[in-house]
């Protein structure tokens, strides 16, 4: 059984330019969740996916926007990006029934603006 | 809204026990969590608690919770050189996102 996987590891991109990073879930999990993690600091919630529904969201701007395909894999784009974005970007997913409070991590994609 | 304190950071000797500790404000929360990150890496799930218990051990892992003082603490007994990571205490009231603190750095001395 494979872990979540994450891609790419590193991006650079340019202020104001658009970006989307890719998840592909832990076998068997139907929900995932992205969260953004800034350099020293603990992971915010932007949000969650659910049967290809989003599913709840954080305090994050309408230009975070996140798509799930049927085989469970996810996306994460973000538009006009600013500096601010730069952060390492991590998708979790969760199993279904009784565990569905699990939520197993990536190795997360190191975004970089400039 | 919710909150999750840690304190920065924590150095032990090997062998000996190390106590991460965490305070929480959301009195909803009902899943409360341990997550291990080494340098340059993901989080990794180590432990879990649900609100209506006090303790839970695993392995070399003790988390004990004090649900009237909204604290939690996680405990590893002989500490190891791998153990040195950040780790971070995380709660949710439901199935949903996850609000974690900022990390505990954890250092362990040879």
């Amino acid at each position: 059984e494979t872990g979540v996987t994450q891609s790419p590891t590193h991006l650079i991109k340019t202020r104001g330019q658009q970006v989307t990073l890719r998840c592909s879930s832990q076998s068997g999990h139907n929900t995932v969740s992205w969260y953004q993690q800034a350099l020293g600091q603990g992971p915010q919630f932007i949000f969650q996916y659910y049967r290809e529904e989003e599913n709840g969201r954080g305090n994050f701007p309408p230009r975070f926007s996140g798509l799930q395909f049927p085989n469970y894999s996810s996306e994460l784009n973000v538009n006009a990006l600013e500096l601010d974005d730069s952060a390492l970007y991590l998708c979790a997913s969760s199993p279904t029934g009784t565990r569905s409070y699990e939520q197993y991590f990536g190795p997360g994609t190191r975004l970089t603006v400039t | 809204g919710e909150d999750v304190e840690q304190s920065l950071f924590l150095s032990v000797r090997e062998g000996d026990s190390s106590v991460i500790n965490c305070t929480y404000t959301d009195s909803s929360s009902t899943y409360l969590y341990w997550y291990k990150q080494e340098p340059g890496a993901g989080l990794q799930l180590l432990t879990y608690i649900f609100s209506n218990m006090d303790m839970k051990q695993d392995q070399r892992l003790t988390v004990l919770l004090n649900k009237k003082d909204k604290h939690l603490s996680l405990r590893i007994a002989d500490t190891q050189t791998g153990d040195s990571a950040i780790y971070f205490c995380a709660e949710t009231a439901g199935r949903r996102a996850l609000t974690f603190g900022s990390g505990t750095r954890l250092q362990v001395q040879p």
